[in-house]
Parts: structure tokens; sequence; C-alpha cells
């Protein structure tokens, strides 16, 4: 099977410009998950979809969002970008469904740097 | 809530000795407990994982992981390391996703970086 893939691998954007980054899942995995990684910060939960809808957010503003689409594959958009927006983001899948965690298969992730 | 604690930011050996680096969690939940592995320009790629069946979880590469409840650990060994171990390990915590709070959440533990001397 192939893995996860995030598109584009590397972004150079400006503050104030918006960005969308895109991922596609493992074939199966219908849960999508998104997480910044930064050196002060680590890996911070973003957002999760399942079947097109939002079921979790972590504590970022709103600003950043995204969505899902029906064939799972999942965007998100940060709006408005400040020069702290630069980081690793990583999107990972998943088969959880209901009740017990299973274990997320992430993508390479997606290095955006704003200038 | 749930969290956890990497006891060591970084860890160094040297080849063919032992690693252990060491992670606390806190969960209000029965726990699914990871590691992940992250080489440099990397994405992570999962070691293994803890969902309530045996303690002693086995991993890739020789790596594997105890569950002790009463001391809220997970802590990752290897009987010899390799150079190509040489990287940033991270411990993470799913707690259920009862009341809907964990729907796809990971926390993840600040990493510990593992160097391998020659």
């Amino acid at each position: 099977k192939a893995g996860v893939t995030q598109t584009p691998r590397y972004l150079i954007k400006t503050r104030g410009q918006q960005v969308t980054l895109s991922c596609s899942p493992i074939s199966g995995h219908r849960s999508v998950s998104w997480y910044q990684q930064t050196p002060g910060q680590g890996l911070q939960f973003l957002f999760e979809y399942f079947s097109e809808t939002q079921r979790n957010k972590g504590n970022f503003p709103g600003r950043f969002s995204g969505r899902q689409f029906s064939n799972s594959r999942s965007e998100m958009n940060v709006s408005t970008l400040e020069l702290g927006d630069s980081a690793l983001y990583l999107c990972a899948s998943s088969l959880a469904v209901w009740d017990r965690a299973h274990e997320q298969y992430f993508g390479p992730g997606t290095r955006l740097t704003v200038t | 809530a749930q969290s956890v604690t990497q006891l060591d930011s970084h860890v160094s050996v040297s080849e063919g000795t032992p690693v252990l680096l060491r992670c606390n969690y806190s969960s209000s939940y029965s726990p699914s407990l990871f590691w992940y592995v992250q080489h440099p320009n990397k994405g992570l790629q999962l070691l293994l994982k803890y969902t309530s069946a045996a303690t002693l979880v086995k991993g890739i590469n020789g790596f594997e992981a105890e569950f002790k409840k009463s001391e809220t650990s997970f802590h990752l060994t290897k009987p010899s390391a390799h150079m190509s171990d040489a990287a940033e390990y991270f411990c993470v915590v799913s707690g259920s996703n009862a009341g809907g709070t964990s729907y796809g959440k990971l926390t993840f533990g600040q990493g510990t970086i593992l160097t391998v001397h020659p």
C-alpha cells in the first residue's frame, strides 16, 4: 500500500498571505489528523477529520482550518500567515473509527517558511 | 486530560550497548501508548504500540517497551544499539475516544534525541 502523501513538500510564503496544504491518506483510512511541529513547541495537534466531519480540534486560532473530501483526502488552510506559523506540518491517517485509538501513520510533512 | 513526560532530552550510547529511553504518562482513561521515531528531515515512523493487551510490547528494529500501570511508565529499550538508531524518539499517548474528546488526537512528549557513538 502506498503511504501517506503530502504536497507540497516545501513552501515559502510572505506574512499576510494564505496557504493550502494537501494530504492523501493510506487507502482505506478514513481518519486524517494534522499536527504542527516546531523546535519550541514540539508536536501539537491541530484537528482531526473523519467522513468529511471535523471531530476534534486543538488549541489553534481560527486562522487554521481544514476540510476533508469524500475520498478522505484532506486539506488544511492557514490564512493571514504570521512568522510564527513557520513549521513542519504533518498529516497522519488512521483506521480509527470508535472507542479504542488506532495507531496513526504519518506523511513526510510540508515544511512551511514564512518570511 | 492526558500528558507525556520524556525524562531525558538527550541520550548518548556507544554502538552495541543497551538503549533506555524513559517515558511517564498521565491519562484520565485507559490509554493507548506509542513510540515513534523521526530521522532527520523525515516523517514519523511507528516503532511499537500498547493497547491493553500484553504489557511487554515488541516493535520493529529490536525495540521493545514495557507498560507499567503502577509506575505510569512506558520506557523504550533495545539490547544493542546500532548506528542507524540515531534519531529523535517520541513517546505518545492517546486516550479513549469515550466522550469524543480524543478523536484522532495524539499527545506527544518533547522527544529524546538518541546519539550513537562508534
